[in-house]
């Protein structure tokens, strides 16, 4: 079993719908919690950060972190076209960089 | 110019193949890492490395040698390539100042088809 489980999708919404995508996991002892975006054919880029339990909210996007469910979401609220991407969660139990991802999301906003 | 680039962007190559991916940064950060992707598999890390003295194997070493030639440069070599080493690969950067190395830097990636 996996560390970190993402449901591969794809999900497809209409454009100004709300996207909502998760991660669960099964090692207690992560603590830095991370959203990162990948567009087609790019790497992927940071888009979100929390660490330890809680909510942070960014403009259009919000991530929450239940440690007690090991379950973690982001939601992008008013979705646009240019939201379409592969969204992967990313997890690690320090900050020394070994991360744990999940296998990412696609996510394809219609207009 | 971007900040971390890869080198080639593609290759195809046969079995038992020696073969070099590149990676060069110019962020100035002393962590770099080398990780792999495959469909359903997400990113997996194969060697990391904390500066120019200090090489970590991560999840998936075997198969893959690395090396740190320069702060600036680090590179992936598979000795013998073997099909199930098509994927594509990603070289990432992350600051060594405490509480930073969750935000890491990718290249563009190298797709690498081993025939």
């Amino acid at each position: 079993q996996k560390e970190v489980e993402q449901d591969p999708g794809p999900l497809s919404v209409p454009e100004g719908a709300i996207v909502s995508l998760n991660c669960t996991y099964s090692n207690s002892a992560f603590q830095y919690f991370m959203w990162y975006r990948q567009y087609s054919r790019k790497g992927p880029e940071l888009l979100m950060y929390t660490y330890s339990s809680g909510n942070k909210e960014d403009g259009r996007f919000t991530a929450q972190v239940d440690k007690s469910s090991k379950y973690i979401s982001l939601f992008i609220r008013d979705s646009q076209p240019s939201d379409s991407a592969t969204y992967l969660c990313a997890m690690e139990t320090d900050s020394w960089g070994k991360l744990q991802f999940g296998a990412g999301t696609q996510v394809v906003v219609t207009p | 110019d971007a900040d971390v680039t890869q080198t080639p962007r593609n290759r195809i190559t046969k079995t038992g193949k020696r073969i070099m991916l590149e990676c060069s940064q110019t962020k100035g950060h002393d962590r770099m890492y080398w990780y792999r992707q495959d469909p359903g598999l997400g990113l997996r890390l194969i060697y990391y490395s904390f500066d120019v003295k200090d090489i970590n194997k991560g999840e998936i070493s075997d198969g893959y040698s690395v090396s740190r030639q320069a702060q600036a440069k680090f590179s992936l070599s598979l000795e013998s390539a073997i099909p199930n080493q098509t994927a594509l690969y990603f070289c990432a950067t992350s600051d060594a100042k405490e509480g930073l190395s969750y935000e890491q830097f990718f290249g563009p990636g190298t797709r690498l088809t081993v025939l």
